[in-house]
């Protein structure tokens, strides 16, 4: 079955730690973004990669970190110094713009909490 | 102001009531919109899209667009208790999709 898979489901980190969310997708896309997700505030783009060895920041990217080496895979790197990581990460991927870019497509999402 | 606009909620309805559910915008750029479901602790999903102003119809779902008004809603007839979930209004700009803040919806059997 074609889709996005994130893991883990659940993470807890310890203050000061950096840790890595993965997101994999099969579909074939060339678009990949991550957001965060807190209560009241919908979703926050915290970078996006439209190409490999490609990407931009979002609007709230200061304390994370992506790479995107592969079409595949583009994971988040939570660091030290995201002063507030405790929320609902979310992956997604799309067509991308030389397709005629339309909807995209969500993983289940990654719970972080710092603990 | 932000870009997008959309009324959290929560909303209560009945189970077989009709059900509205409203966004504004105000970057005229926006080219695609999108409506997404999201269940709890899960991850959002597609339920329609659409380019165009106008009405675009699925099932039980009807998506409206009205670009002079920057304005879209989302209708839901026969809601039932399956449809109590968050929903998320959606716009792409170039690279970017942009995501409103989602309205809490419970449908009461």
């Amino acid at each position: 079955d074609g889709g996005i898979t994130q893991s883990p489901k659940y993470l807890f980190r310890k203050e000061g730690q950096n840790v890595t969310l993965s997101c994999e997708q099969n579909l074939n896309h060339d678009a990949m973004y991550w957001y965060r997700q807190d209560p009241g505030q919908g979703l926050r783009l915290i970078y996006y990669s439209q190409i490999v060895n490609d990407f931009q920041k979002g609007d709230i990217a200061e304390g994370y970190s992506v790479s995107r080496e592969k079409k595949e895979s583009f994971p988040l790197t939570v660091t030290s110094a995201q002063k507030n990581p405790t929320a609902f990460y979310l992956c997604a991927s799309s067509i991308g713009k030389s397709y005629g870019d339309t909807e995209a497509f969500f993983g289940q999402g990654t719970r972080l909490t710092v603990v | 102001q932000k870009e997008v606009e959309q009324d959290p909620g929560p909303l209560s309805v009945p189970e077989g009531a009709i059900v509205s559910l409203n966004c504004t915008y105000s970057n005229s750029a926006f080219q695609y919109f999108m409506w997404y479901r999201q269940y709890s602790r899960k991850g959002p999903e597609l339920l329609m899209y659409t380019y165009s102003s106008g009405n675009k119809e699925d099932g039980r779902f009807t998506a409206q667009v009205d670009k002079s008004s920057k304005y879209i809603s989302l209708f839901i007839r026969d809601s039932q208790p399956s449809d109590s979930a968050t929903y998320l209004c959606a716009m792409r700009v170039y690279d970017k999709v942009i995501f409103g803040p989602g309205t809490s919806l419970s449908v009461i059997p």
